[in-house]
C-alpha cells in the first residue's frame, strides 16, 4: 500500500503570497490532520478532516484552512504568509486500531517565506 | 489541558549506551500516550504506545511504561545503535479532546 504522500517536497514564498499543499492518505483512511513543525514548537495540530468535515481545529489564524474532497485527498492553504509560517507542514491520515488511534505521517513540506 | 513536556536535546551518546528521554504530561482524564520517531528526511512513525496506566509499550529494543502517579512516558532503550539517531517525539492522545498533543521532540545523535 502506498504511504501518505505530500506534495510540494519544498516551497519558496514570499511575504504575503498564498500557498496551497496537498495530502493524498494512505487508501481507505477517512480522517486526514495537519500539523506545522517548527524547531522551537514541535508540532502544533492545525486541524482534521474526516469524510470531508472539518472535526477539530488547533488554535491558529484563520488564515490557515483546508478542505477535504471525496476522495479523501486534503489540501491546505495558507494565505497573507508571514515569515513566521516558515516551517515543515506535515499531514497524517489515521486508522483506529485496537482502541487506540494510530497516525500514518507524510515527508512533509517544507516552506520557506521570504 | 492536555500538554507534553519532554526533554530538551541535543543528545549524543555512544553506540551501545543507555538511553533514557525524559517524558511528563498534563492531561484531563485517561489519555493515550505515545512515541513517535522521525528518521532524517522522513515523517513521523509510530515508535509504541500504552493505551493505560502501567502498561508497557516496547518496541525495536525501546521500552516505556505508562506512570500515572507520576505522570511519566519516559522512554529506554538498553543499547543504542547508530540507526536509532533520530528525533522522538512524546505524544499524548485524551479522552476530552480529539487531538494529539505533541512534545518539542529530543534529537538523539548516536556515535560508533
Amino acid at each position: 500500500k502506498a504511504g501518505v504522500t505530500q506534495t510540494p517536497r519544498y516551497l519558496i514564498k514570499t511575504r504575503g503570497q498564498q500557498v496551497t499543499l496537498s495530502c493524498s492518505p494512505i487508501s481507505g483512511h477517512r480522517s486526514v490532520s495537519w500539523y506545522q513543525q517548527t524547531p522551537g514548537q514541535g508540532l502544533q495540530f492545525l486541524f482534521e478532516y474526516f469524510s470531508e468535515t472539518q472535526r477539530n481545529k488547533g488554535n491558529f489564524p484563520g488564515r490557515f484552512s483546508g478542505r477535504q474532497f471525496s476522495n479523501s485527498r486534503s489540501e491546505m492553504n495558507v494565505s497573507t504568509l508571514e515569515l513566521g509560517d516558515s516551517a515543515l507542514y506535515l499531514c497524517a491520515s489515521s486508522l483506529e486500531l485496537e482502541g487506540f488511534k494510530k497516525l500514518f505521517f507524510g515527508s512533509g513540506t517544507q516552506l520557506s517565506v521570504l | 489541558g492536555n500538554s507534553v513536556t519532554q526533554m530538551e536535546g541535543p543528545v549524543t551518546l555512544s553506540e551501545e549506551a543507555f538511553l533514557t528521554i525524559n517524558c511528563t504530561y498534563t492531561a484531563t482524564g485517561y489519555p493515550s500516550l505515545f512515541w513517535y520517531v522521525q528518521y532524517p528526511g522522513e515523517g513521523l512513525q509510530l515508535l509504541l504506545k500504552a493505551t493505560k496506566a502501567d502498561d508497557k509499550g516496547s518496541n525495536k529494543g525501546f521500552e516505556a511504561t505508562y506512570r500515572k502517579e507520576t505522570t511519566s512516558f519516559h522512554l529506554e532503550k538498553g543499547s543504542v545503535q547508530v540507526s536509532d539517531s533520530a528525533v522522538y517525539f512524546c505524544a499524548l492522545y485524551g479522552n476530552g479532546g480529539n487531538q494529539f498533543y505533541f512534545g518539542t521532540g529530543t534529537s538523539l545523535t548516536v556515535i560508533p
